[in-house]
């Protein structure tokens, strides 16, 4: 089953608006990650963030984590439309190695 | 410094034939990981590879599939007796470990795109 549920699964939004998109999980986990996905390309890493910590920042990126929800959500800020893509979850589910568990992400679109 | 990369980009074959995607690692990279992704859909993982070795190999279908990751060379997936069930994207990630206490993100190619006719 699908470790990682991502929500809103669609999400329309206007240049200079914010964006957040939330993740949820199944099980312990030693991080989660942040991808983006634009139409026909590979993954490209956005940020980590380890079970000990709570907030962490990348530029116009924001992401929490809340390991007694099981969630974390991704906030861009200042959004625009090269922002436009699919944005998954990740995580390592504790498996002992770093197999990745996706979530089913979020298509983001951002208008100018 | 290359990225992953992956080919073909693009793969067309049909039914009952084989089909053998590559991915060679970023440089550096010992660990690779093969997902699958269909339509609208997150990531799925298949298989991971050290050198030589087929570490975790849950995510792969018993039968058709196979993958490896020789000494020298790109890692192959392997699928035979392609069914229209098969078509998908396929994408390859290395790190340069597999311990999740690194906190190392995996990078992922482009992925090849694979169409069964």
């Amino acid at each position: 089953s699908q470790q990682g549920e991502e929500d809103p699964q669609a999400l329309s939004i206007q240049e200079g608006e914010n964006a957040t998109m939330n993740c949820s999980y199944k099980t312990s986990i030693n991080n989660l990650q942040w991808y983006r996905q634009n139409s026909g390309r590979g993954l490209v890493h956005l940020i980590l963030i380890r079970s000990n910590e709570r907030e962490k920042h990348s530029g116009r990126l924001r992401v929490t984590l809340d390991t007694s929800k099981k969630s974390s959500s991704l906030l861009i800020t200042a959004s625009r439309a090269a922002d436009t893509a699919s944005y998954f979850c990740a995580t390592d589910a504790n498996t002992g190695f770093q197999k990745l568990v996706f979530g089913t992400g979020t298509r983001l679109l951002v208008s100018p | 410094n290359a990225g992953v990369m992956q080919n073909p980009r693009h793969l067309v074959r049909r039914r009952g034939q084989e089909a053998r995607l590559r991915c060679s690692p970023m440089k550096g990279h010992s660990h690779v990981y093969w997902y699958r992704q269909l339509p609208e859909e997150g990531l799925k993982f298949m298989v991971y590879l050290q050198k030589e070795n087929i570490i975790d190999e849950s995510g792969m279908p018993k039968e058709r599939f196979s993958a490896e990751f020789p000494k020298e060379g790109p890692s192959i997936l392997r699928i035979q007796q392609v069914v229209r069930g098969d078509s998908a994207a396929y994408f390859c990630a290395s790190s340069p470990t597999g311990d999740p206490l690194s906190n190392q993100p995996q990078h992922f190619g482009d992925g090849t795109r694979l169409s069964i006719l």
